[in-house]
């Protein structure tokens, strides 16, 4: 079974500075990691993924995370914090077969401060 | 449509009555997924169809939980005899391959709420 841990529920930071969502996965086959973001009312759209190849992935809105297979972890992060990136995000892992479900952390919140 | 489509956006239920929630996935996706949300909580798997044919249903949290997709399209999640516990947002998932790996994308859910 797989598992994604997220410590800590909230994150603020400042418009412009650095963002850093922390992700640790559990899997014990190689893991498909993933991070969705979810806006208010809104459904889950994701950001960025990783499946095999490059540790290093780029997403959409300027977001990357790199994948560390000795660490566990997949964290995600963007240089330079914006008004509009404050919503939940959520990390998933799946692992290879048909069935594709994911299992989901349980989210931490960002705000960003003026 | 453009996107995963939920219907109702919200439900209230009386304690004991039975509901039920559509999805309209995303045209010509073969996975669809149901995920229920708790609140302060991830989304967690209930269940999944490739086609009609309902390959996983591990999630289902127990027998008065049921989903359909009978011509590989839309999907039902009924609820029967609904309790407070039920009180959830219960999101559609839908995937045009059958690979992990492949994007999902989401429904805005139906937030069910039980009296």
């Amino acid at each position: 079974a797989q598992s994604v841990t997220q410590l800590g529920s909230h994150v603020s930071v400042s418009e412009g500075a650095l963002v850093l969502l922390r992700c640790n996965y559990s899997s014990s086959v190689p893991p498909y990691l993933f991070w969705y973001v979810q806006y208010p009312n809104q459904g889950l759209q994701l950001l960025l993924k990783y499946t095999t190849g490059a540790t290093l992935v780029k997403g959409i809105n300027g977001f990357e995370a790199e994948f560390k297979k000795s660490e566990t972890s997949f964290h995600l992060t963007k240089p330079s914090a914006h008004m509009s990136d404050a919503a939940e995000y959520f990390c998933a892992v799946s692992v290879y077969g048909a069935n594709s479900k994911l299992t989901f952390g349980k989210g931490i919140t960002l705000s960003v401060r003026p | 449509g453009a996107g995963v489509s939920q219907s109702p956006r919200y439900k209230v239920a009386k304690r004991g009555q039975d509901v039920a929630l559509r999805c309209d996935p995303i045209s010509g996706h073969v996975s669809l997924f149901w995920y229920q949300q708790a609140l302060g909580q991830g989304p967690e798997f209930l269940t999944y169809f490739q086609n009609e044919a309902q390959l996983d249903k591990s999630g289902l949290p127990s027998d008065r939980f049921f989903a359909e997709r009978p011509e590989g399209s839309v999907s039902t999640l009924k609820i029967q005899r609904t309790q407070q516990e039920d009180s959830a947002v219960y999101l559609c998932a839908s995937s045009l391959g059958l690979g992990s790996g492949t994007e999902a994308f989401f429904g805005q859910g139906t937030r069910l709420t039980v009296v």
